[in-house]
């Protein structure tokens, strides 16, 4: 139980295009999602938190307009960068938590984006 | 703010050992702490999960200890085998915090057959 999947695994994109990532848990409800960027040999940064219903809580640094995310259910969320560039290749990770269960999340496989 | 740091960053030991890997974090006041295992390029797994009124969690060859006073926790496998070769995460919340996780640059472990 508790999984959560990420699609795509690797997308590799131009400069300037824009690259939407799913995160669903698909055996629980997560009322809360969490978006994780992952530099080479880096740990994971918290981007931001994702609460179903409403808009997401940034970290200090994380353009809110380069990095759209949508909780539009409690077994989906979605990452979306805007006008990628070069900069934004990392290794994103989201993880979910179950609502009314542990403390514990959950982590996706991880998405390698890659901008050209 | 909490920080997190994970030593040593890197561990070769031979099959069979047992070993230990070593948590700090800055902000004692935790709700609990967590241990992760990342294979490479994939995402985390969930280890161990100690509760700030726990002291230690045990699963199969694995055991975390979390010392709140001295901000420290170590996650101990025995008997490592090759399979075991990841890198592992310690994660704490950050101050006042309790959903968020602030993650060490993780202990990349490599077990020789």
């Amino acid at each position: 139980g508790a999984v959560v999947s990420q699609h795509p695994s690797r997308v590799i994109c131009k400069s300037g295009t824009s690259v939407k990532i799913e995160c669903r848990s698909l055996d629980f409800q997560a009322t809360t999602m969490f978006w994780y960027r992952q530099f080479p040999k880096q740990s994971l940064m918290l981007m931001a938190t994702s609460n179903e219903g409403s808009k997401a809580t940034y970290e200090q640094g994380v353009e809110k307009d380069k990095f759209l995310i949508n909780h539009a259910s409690l077994t989906l969320s979605t990452l979306t960068v805007t006008s990628a560039h070069p900069e934004d290749s990392s290794f994103y990770i989201c993880s979910a938590r179950q609502a009314g269960g542990p403390d514990t999340q959950y982590f996706g496989p991880g998405t390698r984006l890659t901008v050209l | 703010k909490q920080e997190v740091t994970q030593i040593p960053a890197a561990l070769s030991v031979p099959e069979g050992e047992n070993l230990v890997l070593n948590c700090s974090f800055t902000d004692s006041a935790i709700y609990n702490l967590q241990w992760f295992r990342q294979d490479h390029g994939k995402g985390l797994t969930s280890l161990l999960l100690i509760q700030s009124s726990q002291r230690e969690q045990t699963s199969g060859r694995l055991n975390a200890s979390l010392d709140k006073s001295s901000g420290r926790s170590t996650l101990y496998i025995a008997a490592s085998q090759p399979g075991d070769s990841a890198t592992y995460l310690c994660a704490a919340p950050p101050q006042g915090g309790s959903e968020k996780l602030v993650f060490g640059k993780g202990t990349k472990l490599t077990v020789n057959p």
